[in-house]
């Protein structure tokens, strides 16, 4: 079965350093996300791609993070600089794309440490 | 960011009970899902439901689609102890963009424990 997949599965930073992130979606899903979920909590969306253009990035902090899906396939999110309250799991989620009752795949998320 | 309301925050039964939670909204949504999230793992979809008052079903969990749009509810029936994790409802509301996807919003889970 498809899967989303996600590396590394932990990172472990020093506050102020740079990190990134890489999500590879199911195969021939045209959409895909970047949620955070803080320990206890659901996940909150971040970045949502359509192919290669972001549709969705309302909640994504822009002073130190980016998002990019340059070919429409695969994404890298990007942490710089990072800071304490960025400690959470980062997961990536993708869908077909287009219809309006599609089931979001996750993948096994990115777990961050802060330090 | 919003989240949604989900009670119980936290469950522990024993083997073989029953269980029940909900998810409350202060907005309309059209479409409802259940995910269950393991340890160190993302959210696997359970049930997805797309109208007021469905009722479906997967196995031994069963979920519904409030009438008012702003609830849902999932059940589980004699419970075994794979199901121990956390259960996330998750809600999608009408597109306000051209592709039709809209973002889910999550609710803040309910932990389940099944103590030997």
């Amino acid at each position: 079965e498809a899967e989303v997949a996600q590396s590394p599965r932990y990172k472990i930073t020093e506050k102020s350093q740079a990190v990134a992130f890489w999500c590879d979606p199911i195969s021939g899903h045209a959409t895909l996300y970047w949620y955070r979920q803080i320990l206890g909590q659901g996940p909150e969306l971040l970045v949502q791609f359509q192919d290669e253009s972001v549709v969705d990035d309302s909640q994504l902090p822009k002073d130190r993070f980016s998002a990019e899906r340059l070919k429409g396939v695969d994404s890298t999110l990007k942490i710089q600089p990072a800071e304490l309250g960025d400690s959470a799991m980062y997961l990536c989620a993708s869908s077909p794309g287009g219809l309006t009752q599609e089931t979001q795949y996750f993948g096994p998320g990115t777990r961050l440490l802060v330090l | 960011g919003q989240q949604l309301n989900q009670s119980p925050q936290s469950m522990f039964i024993q083997e073989g009970e029953d269980v029940s939670m909900n998810c409350t909204s202060s907005s309309i949504f059209n479409t409802w899902l259940w995910y269950k999230q393991d340890p160190g793992e993302g959210p696997v979809l359970l049930i997805a439901l797309y109208k007021a008052g469905e009722l479906t079903s997967n196995g031994r969990l069963t979920a519904q689609f409030g009438i008012t749009r702003k609830d849902s509810f999932l059940n589980i029936s004699a419970s075994i102890p794979s199901d121990v994790g956390i259960y996330f409802c998750a809600g999608r509301q009408a597109g306000r963009t051209n592709f039709g996807n809209e973002k889910l919003t999550f609710g803040t889970g309910t932990r389940l424990t099944i103590i030997p």
